[in-house]
């Protein structure tokens, strides 16, 4: 079955640049997907489709994906931008696919 | 606005069946894909499964198959998730999510774009 592996976490200052990694087989070839989730809430969709962004969601939030590896990027984070993210990709034996997610901290 | 507005949660023993709903509103119910997310407590999210009203297509994760039941009435725009028999591990939030489709390359890619506030179902004896 089709996986994708996060960092458990990751930790920025604020106004810095966080990345977050998604690693998967062949992911490039697939469209990723990214999700943050803060505590007791649903899940937001902050990046579709590798890089696009839904509306509303900031243009510090960007994405991209090649080879096996898909990134989120976050430009000069914010304290509320503190929160779990989710990467997401859809394999045609697996189906949906979920990272493990990662715990974004801003210090 | 599109809205996914889910039931309430539920406690329930293990054994007892079990069904949940969520009811879209602000778009063509059967022109999209809805599905349904598990979150157990403390953990990530995990992929369930999917169906497509417009003519009752279902799409299970491995993991979920034979263990879950999704259906839809696209009369009154509602899907539903179903146990016949809970266990103790199937304690969780669940989401009701809508599904888009996206085809690059000729393969069709799926992503959740709105979800519901979840359902929060407890098993326990």
């Amino acid at each position: 079955s089709y996986e994708l592996t996060q960092p458990p976490s990751v930790s920025v200052s604020p106004g810095q640049t966080a990345s977050i990694t998604c690693s998967g087989d062949k992911l490039g070839d697939k469209c990723a997907s990214w999700y943050q989730q803060k505590p007791g809430q649903s899940p937001v969709l902050v990046i579709y489709q590798d890089n696009k962004r839904p509306s509303g969601i900031p243009e510090r939030f960007s994405g991209s994906n090649s080879g096996n590896t898909a990134t989120l990027t976050i430009s000069e984070t914010q304290a509320m931008d503190e929160a779990d993210y989710y990467c997401q990709a859809w394999d045609s034996t697996t189906a949906s696919v979920f990272g493990g997610g990662t715990k974004l901290t801003v210090l | 606005e599109v809205q996914l507005v889910q039931s309430g949660a539920e406690v329930k023993k293990p054994g007892e069946s079990l069904k949940i709903s969520c009811k879209g509103s602000g778009y063509t119910f059967i022109t999209y894909w809805i599905g349904w997310v598990r979150q157990m407590p403390g953990k990530g999210l995990e992929w369930v499964g999917m169906i497509y009203p417009g003519d009752s297509d279902t799409r299970y994760s491995p993991s979920f198959q034979g263990q879950v039941t999704i259906s839809a009435d696209k009369s009154i725009s509602t899907a539903y998730l179903q146990w016949s028999s809970l266990k103790a591990p199937d304690t969780a939030m669940y989401y009701c999510a809508r599904h888009r489709a996206i085809t690059v390359a000729g393969s069709t890619h799926y992503y959740i774009d709105v979800w519901g506030k979840g359902t929060t179902v407890t098993v326990s004896s």
